[in-house]
């Protein structure tokens, strides 16, 4: 069974502070890694995506993927009350070795909560 | 430009009654994608879809539940005959190749009396 593995919070942090969500997964295979947030009654929205190992800045988010240790984060800055929500972790495994058969394995999400 | 397009966004039905979910995916893109998500169980991939082939459908929990892609801008996911346990948000999903990042639509909210 390929897992993906979050701390399902609630994480709460400072307006203005640093975030820190992190993800495990279990198969050596994944390929291609995925944050998304999700508000309260909404729709998953895709914010960073990572490939290679090392970090990967957009904005105030940052991705940071350590292959070797099966490992992603997503450190967000400057926190603000608007980013309060469910962040999830997807990762892609291509669970055919001789072909393509591709599937995004969620997380089942870290709660954040910025306070004003 | 439009998102992935789902119909109906909320569905209220009794037990024992035919539910038909329904996506447009994001022009252009060749794969598409069907998930339930529940509060105990998270967001559980179904089904899913390469150039309107399914490829994987593993997630799919009973014989109650079945897809179709007729062509490359139509989905249909179906529940017969539908049981309360089936309630649950149902998003779908596409991207432009199976392995690259997936856009949701805003979901149907199924509710199953």
């Amino acid at each position: 069974q390929k897992e993906v593995e979050q701390n399902s919070g609630p994480l709460s942090v400072p307006e203005g502070a640093i975030a820190s969500l992190n993800c495990t997964y279990s198969d050596r295979g994944s390929q291609s890694f995925f944050w998304y947030r999700q508000y309260s009654g909404k729709s998953p929205e895709l914010i960073m995506s990572i490939y290679s190992n090392g970090d990967k800045e957009d904005g105030r988010f940052t991705a940071q993927l350590n292959k070797a240790s099966q490992y992603v984060s997503l450190l967000i800055r400057d926190s603000q009350p608007s980013d309060s929500a469910t962040y999830l972790c997807a990762v892609n495994i291509n669970q055919n070795s001789g072909g393509s058969n591709y599937k995004l394995t969620f997380g089942k999400g870290t709660l954040l909560t910025v306070n004003p | 430009d439009a998102g992935v397009i789902q119909s109906p966004r909320h569905e209220v039905t009794e037990m024992g009654q035919e539910v038909t979910l329904r996506c447009k995916p994001i022009s252009g893109h060749n794969s598409l994608f069907w998930y339930r998500q529940t509060m105990m169980r998270g967001l559980e991939l179904l089904i899913y879809f390469n150039n309107n082939v399914p490829i994987d459908d593993s997630g799919m929990p009973e014989d109650r539940f079945s897809a179709k892609m007729p062509n490359a801008s139509f989905s249909t996911l179906k529940i017969q005959p539908s049981e309360p346990r089936d309630s649950a948000v149902y998003f779908c999903a596409s991207s432009s190749t199976e392995d690259q990042p997936q856009h949701f639509g805003d979901g149907t909210r199924l509710s199953i009396l």
